[in-house]
């Protein structure tokens, strides 16, 4: 199994530009989440999807979109990167929405 | 809003050394705790929870917290701790009617020295 995995793992962008984060897990969960990791502000959560079908906005979600497309795949859109938006992204998984999550290695994202 | 808040944001220990990381968090009612750990250059990995019953559940590598309601606490323990444990820990709970929404602490950073 190789978990929760994100593509690309480092991204750099200029102001205006727009760009798909990839995520996927092959663990069968039904609940899937995407987080930033900013310093001094541990993870805050931007979208997350309880189960194949919905999604629903979390702390932070302006200037994102999200895409369940299926049970494994969950994509983070940012349709005009701002410079605020340079972070670390994390994706999530967990079996159902009330258990612990499991965790993707993270994308880089600098926005320039 | 239901907050999470961890009081030590770098903490520096020599080997052998007793850890113990606060974390309190502000809500009423029915809760989930977690502790996550993100090793250098890693992606978290969960260190323990606790859902009900015994309030001091252990977990992973010798670690072990406790939960106290009346103080809304969920404290991370480790008696002896390893240079092998430096990294940087996560506190999150969940709130009993937020469905998967995680809420985590700022984190805070351990460095032990050999």
């Amino acid at each position: 199994n190789a978990g929760v995995t994100q593509t690309p793992k480092f991204q750099v962008l200029k102001t205006g530009q727009s760009m798909t984060l990839q995520c996927a897990q092959d663990m069968n969960h039904n609940s899937m989440y995407w987080y930033r990791q900013d310093p001094g502000m541990g993870l805050r959560l931007i979208y997350y999807s309880a189960s194949e079908g919905t999604t629903d906005k979390g702390e932070v979600p302006n200037g994102y979109n999200v895409s369940r497309l299926n049970k494994r795949e969950f994509s983070l859109r940012l349709e005009s990167a701002a410079p605020s938006q340079t972070s670390v992204y994390f994706c999530a998984s967990s079996p159902r929405d009330i258990y612990e999550q499991y965790f993707g290695p993270g994308t880089r994202l600098t926005v320039t | 809003a239901q907050s999470v808040s961890q009081h030590n944001h770098h903490v520096i220990l020599s080997e052998a050394a007793s850890l113990e990381l606060g974390c309190n968090y502000s809500y009423g009612g029915t809760v989930n705790l977690f502790w996550y750990v993100q090793y250098p250059g890693q992606h978290l990995q969960l260190l323990l929870k606790y859902f009900s019953g015994d309030p001091l559940v252990k977990g992973i590598k010798g670690f072990e917290a406790e939960f106290i309601k009346s103080k809304f606490s969920f404290n991370l323990r480790k008696p002896s701790v390893q240079w092998s444990d430096t990294a940087e820990y996560f506190c999150a709970v969940r709130a009993g009617n937020q469905g998967g929404k995680l809420i985590f602490g700022q984190g805070t950073e351990l460095s032990v020295k050999p």
